[in-house]
């Protein structure tokens, strides 16, 4: 059963770039029948979808973050990421990758980005 | 945008009760609806897709229906470990992906 894992540094300073990988196990990212997906869930908020890679490198975004974020995919590695530019403290989440079949399914066990000034 | 509201915020309720939380959409989504499950400190978990079609491995006590702008998700008699929050999210117009604001259902 395919399992994914999100790695990357933790603490990031405003205004720079939070970068994030999403590695996957006992499954392959190179289908055409997923998108491979971020989500992310501010301390004690809900969801928020940050957007979708396609295996072709296809990346579609939600509109409040677009300009400021990358999503993109290596299917040699097995991996696809993330990048988020110019960070501010609202950016302080726990960011998620998934499979996403239009719904989300398997989620990685998420990582938690904090934002310093 | 679609916009996802879910009602309500918190529901309290004892063990064995049976357990209805709502979303609605802005706007029809046919039956492009997912609903989630989210425990504390773990990621969420996919339950439902398709508004009524159960993912992998859920237990048939939960149920989901609807269609349109109203959709259901029935837990039926509830159990300790059902105790967690949840989302629903459509996936009939992206993007972008939209989530509801989540249902915590908490012990009475």
């Amino acid at each position: 059963q395919l399992q994914l894992q999100e790695s990357g540094p933790r603490l990031v300073k405003s205004s720079e770039t939070l970068s994030l990988t999403c590695s996957a196990s006992r499954g392959s990212i190179n289908s055409g029948t997923y998108y491979w997906a971020w989500i992310r869930q501010a301390p004690g908020k809900g969801l928020e979808y940050i957007g979708s890679v396609y295996y072709n490198g296809n990346a579609y975004y939600t509109p409040s973050l677009e300009g400021r974020v990358t999503i993109s995919i290596d299917m040699s590695k097995n991996q696809f990421s993330l990048e988020l530019r110019s960070v501010t403290a609202a950016d302080t989440a726990i960011y998620y990758c998934a499979r996403n079949e239009n719904w989300f399914d398997p989620w990685g066990q998420g990582t938690l980005v904090t934002v310093s000034s | 945008e679609i916009v996802m509201t879910q009602s309500p915020a918190t529901l309290s309720v004892s063990p064995g009760e049976r357990v209805t939380l709502s979303c609605r959409a802005s706007q029809s989504v046919s039956s492009d609806l997912a609903w989630y499950q989210q425990k504390p400190g773990q990621a969420p978990r996919l339950l439902i897709y398709r508004a009524s079609i159960r993912a992998t491995g859920i237990p048939g006590r939960f149920s989901g229906s609807g269609s349109g702008t109203e959709f259901t998700l029935t837990i039926s008699s509830l159990q300790s470990e059902d105790f967690a929050v949840y989302y629903c999210q459509q996936y009939y117009q992206w993007p972008p992906l939209t989530f509801g604001g989540g249902t915590k259902v908490e012990i009475k």
